[in-house]
């Protein structure tokens, strides 16, 4: 399956510190994508990393991407209350994406 | 650009009764979409495949005569729930494909999601 496993399952930080959250998954893929949902939203499509790329930056996020663990990152810096939102992977090989049960972040003002 | 809505954004239907549910790309063609149903604290589960022009592909476990999908335009999909029964109270979330088929990588953008509430 391509479905990634993010961790932890929930991370409860203060405002102005750094969230880290991890996915795993177990299949080749050609991209790897990460969404933010808020709570009874839909999901906001935050940053797309490719297979042959290491690292990518979009304001305060960054991912990394390492193929040969089969694991992702996404590292939000200096955090917001308005970060507050559940984090989701979505490795793939296409078009279709499976999602993990996510990461629930709490940014404590 | 590359908004997709959805409507409507609730409903609340009496059991037995059929609802449907439009997804809209609105700046950008998209011959994908894809139908997600989430249930509270959970995951996005991917229901079907809809393309346009062709019949959906619908996941393993999905009834297709339960949950009907059309894809009759490059900017429309619709979700319909059949007969609904309260089981099928649940928060459904369409996405559509930018970028043609030639291209490897894909970005999804989702729409707002509808919740749906069968009494």
């Amino acid at each position: 399956s391509q479905q990634g496993e993010e961790d932890p399952q929930a991370l409860s930080i203060q405002e102005g510190e750094n969230a880290t959250m991890n996915c795993s998954y177990k299949t080749s893929i050609n991209n790897l994508q990460w969404y933010r949902q808020n709570s009874g939203r839909g999901l906001v499509h935050l940053i797309l990393i490719r297979s042959n790329e290491r690292e990518k930056h979009s304001g305060r996020l960054r991912v990394t991407l390492d193929t040969s663990k089969k694991s992702s990152s996404l590292l939000i810096t200096a955090s917001r209350a308005a970060d507050t939102a559940s984090y989701f992977c979505a490795p793939s090989s296409g078009s279709r994406l499976t999602f993990g049960e996510g990461t629930q972040l709490t940014v404590n003002p | 650009g590359a908004v997709v809505s959805q409507h409507p954004s609730w409903v609340i239907c009496k059991s037995g009764t059929s609802v449907k549910i439009e997804c809209r790309s609105l700046d950008f063609q998209a011959t994908t979409m894809f139908w997600y149903r989430q249930f509270p604290k959970q995951s996005l589960m991917l229901m079907a495949t809809s393309n346009e022009g062709s019949k959906a592909t619908y996941e393993q476990g999905v009834e297709k005569d339960k949950f009907l999908i059309n894809h009759a335009s490059l900017t429309l999909s619709t979700l319909t729930v059949t007969s609904a029964h309260p089981e099928d109270s649940s928060f459904y979330i369409c996405s559509a494909l930018t970028g043609d088929r030639g291209k490897v990588y894909y970005e999804q953008f989702f729409g707002p999601g509808t919740r749906l509430t069968v009494l």
